[in-house]
C-alpha cells in the first residue's frame, strides 16, 4: 500500500537554529512528492516538489528538501528558522492507486519556532 | 492571477441536512480535487473532476457527491449530515491533474454540524 509518514507530531526549534521536518514514504515505481504548508484557518500553501533529477530542491521562504531514493525520505529542511514559519507541515506522494494516480499526505508535523 | 476560491467560508449545519460548497480554482486550471481535514484523520482525499467528469475518487460513503461545471468551478454536497461530517473541506486546482503536478489550495469551509 502506498504511504506517507511524518514520524513526529510536533517540532520545536530555536529561532535561528537548522529545522528539520521527517517525511518517509512508500510507494511502488517513481515517487513524486510535495511538501506544503498549513498555517491557522488557512489552506494549504506549497512550498517545493521533486520530480526528477537533483536530489536536492529549493522551494520558497528559504525551503529545501532532500530526496534519499535508498532510506525513502524526503525531509524538510531550512538554515535558520523564523519565528513565522511557525505552522503545519504536510508531507505529500502522488501516486497510483487502484489505477488512479492520487494526493497522499502525511499526518502533519506541528513546527513552532521558539523566540 | 486571482487563486482557489471557496465559498461559504464556514457553515453550521445540522444533523440530516444537507450542504453544498463552491470552488473556483485558478483561471486555466482544469482539475479540481476535494479533500477533507479533520484533526483525527487528516487530509483525506475526496474526488477529483476533470472537464466536468469525475475521474477519481476516495473512500467515501455516496453521500459526498460532486460535480464540475463546463468553466471548471465545482461544487461538493453532502447529504443527509452526520456529526462527524464536520471538517475542514479543501478544494485545490491544478492545470490537468498529471502526477507531476502541483495542486493549489483554496482557504477552505469549514462546516460544522449539530
Amino acid at each position: 500500500a502506498q504511504s506517507v509518514a511524518q514520524p513526529e507530531d510536533q517540532v520545536n526549534v530555536a529561532e535561528g537554529n537548522p529545522l528539520t521536518v521527517k517525511c518517509t514514504y512508500s510507494v511502488s515505481g517513481n515517487p513524486y512528492l510535495f511538501w506544503y504548508v498549513q498555517y491557522p484557518n488557512r489552506g494549504l500553501q506549497f512550498l517545493l516538489k521533486y520530480i526528477t533529477g537533483d536530489n536536492l530542491v529549493k522551494g520558497s521562504y528559504g525551503f529545501e528538501a532532500e530526496f534519499n531514493k535508498s532510506q525513502t525520505s524526503f525531509h524538510l529542511k531550512k538554515p535558520s528558522a523564523l519565528v513565522s514559519d511557525s505552522a503545519l507541515y504536510f508531507c505529500a506522494v502522488r501516486a497510483l492507486t487502484s489505477g488512479t494516480y492520487k494526493y497522499i499526505f502525511g499526518t502533519g508535523t506541528r513546527l513552532k519556532v521558539l523566540a | 492571477k486571482a487563486g482557489v476560491t471557496q465559498t461559504p467560508r464556514y457553515l453550521i449545519k445540522t444533523r440530516g441536512q444537507q450542504v453544498t460548497l463552491s470552488c473556483s480554482p485558478i483561471s486555466g486550471h482544469r482539475s479540481v480535487s476535494w479533500y477533507q481535514q479533520t484533526p483525527g484523520q487528516g487530509l483525506q482525499f475526496l474526488f477529483e473532476y476533470f472537464s466536468e467528469t469525475q475521474r477519481n475518487k476516495g473512500n467515501f460513503p455516496g453521500r459526498f457527491s460532486g460535480r464540475q461545471f463546463s468553466n471548471s468551478r465545482s461544487e461538493m454536497n453532502v447529504s443527509t449530515l452526520e456529526l462527524g461530517d464536520s471538517a475542514l473541506y479543501l478544494c485545490a486546482s491544478s492545470q490537468t491533474g498529471e502526477i507531476w503536478e502541483t495542486q493549489y489550495f483554496g482557504p477552505g469551509t469549514r462546516l460544522l454540524v449539530l
